[in-house]
């Protein structure tokens, strides 16, 4: 079944240490976001992707990285310059000229 | 101005109730719009999309209004399995592909 998939979907840290979030996905979708929820927010905008090797930053970029080195792959790093990282993290994937966004199950990070 | 509002709530409702819900944006180059619902502590899922000849599925209806820039979604008879939070979405156009989320509104329906 074709599907995104994120893990893990619990992650503790210790402050100052980067981690990495994987984000895969077989739905053959050009578009992968990240998005970041924290209790009774919205979603907000991490980072996304419409192609291969390209990436542009959202609304709350300070402090994380992504690459796009495969179509199916989208992992975000969250680094030690995060100053709030604790949080619940959304990957999703778009077909070009879709409508419907797809979601990963999330990753609920806790740095502690 | 943020480049989507919208009232968070919460709604509580009585079983059987209409509820509506309105999502403003200030983007004109938005291309296309969506409610979405959240259960807690779950990643959201698709509701509807919204047509600017409004759509109707079931109990819950869509609108668009393109020149007061906000999207609308109507909930009638209220079911308690309706209570989650419902989020608006926006897709801007196209060579961006950005993809915004409202707050999301949170209602509650009780028996």
């Amino acid at each position: 079944d074709g599907g995104i998939t994120q893990s893990p979907k619990y992650l503790f840290r210790k402050e100052g240490q980067n981690v990495t979030l994987s984000c895969e996905q077989n739905l053959n979708h050009d578009a992968m976001y990240w998005y970041r929820q924290d209790p009774g927010q919205g979603l907000r905008l991490i980072y996304y992707s419409q192609i291969v090797n390209d990436f542009q930053k959202g609304d709350i970029a300070e402090g994380y990285s992504v690459s796009r080195e495969k179509k199916e792959s989208f992992p975000l790093t969250v680094t030690s310059a995060q100053k709030n990282p604790t949080a619940f993290y959304l990957c999703a994937s778009l077909r070009q000229g879709g409508t419907e966004a797809f979601f990963g199950q999330g990753t609920r990070l806790t740095v502690v | 101005r943020k480049e989507v509002e919208q009232d968070p709530g919460p709604f509580n409702v009585p079983e059987g109730a209409t509820v509506a819900f309105n999502c403003t944006y200030s983007n004109s180059a938005s291309q296309s719009f969506f409610w979405y619902r959240q259960d807690c502590r779950k990643e959201p899922k698709l509701l509807m999309s919204v047509y600017s000849s409004g759509n109707e599925d079931g109990r819950f209806t869509a609108q668009l209004n393109r020149a007061s820039q906000y999207i609308s979604l109507l909930i009638r008879d209220s079911k308690l399995s309706d209570s989650a939070t419902y989020l608006c979405v926006f897709l801007f156009s196209s060579n961006t592909g950005k993809l915004i989320f409202g707050q999301g509104t949170t209602l509650q329906v009780k028996p």
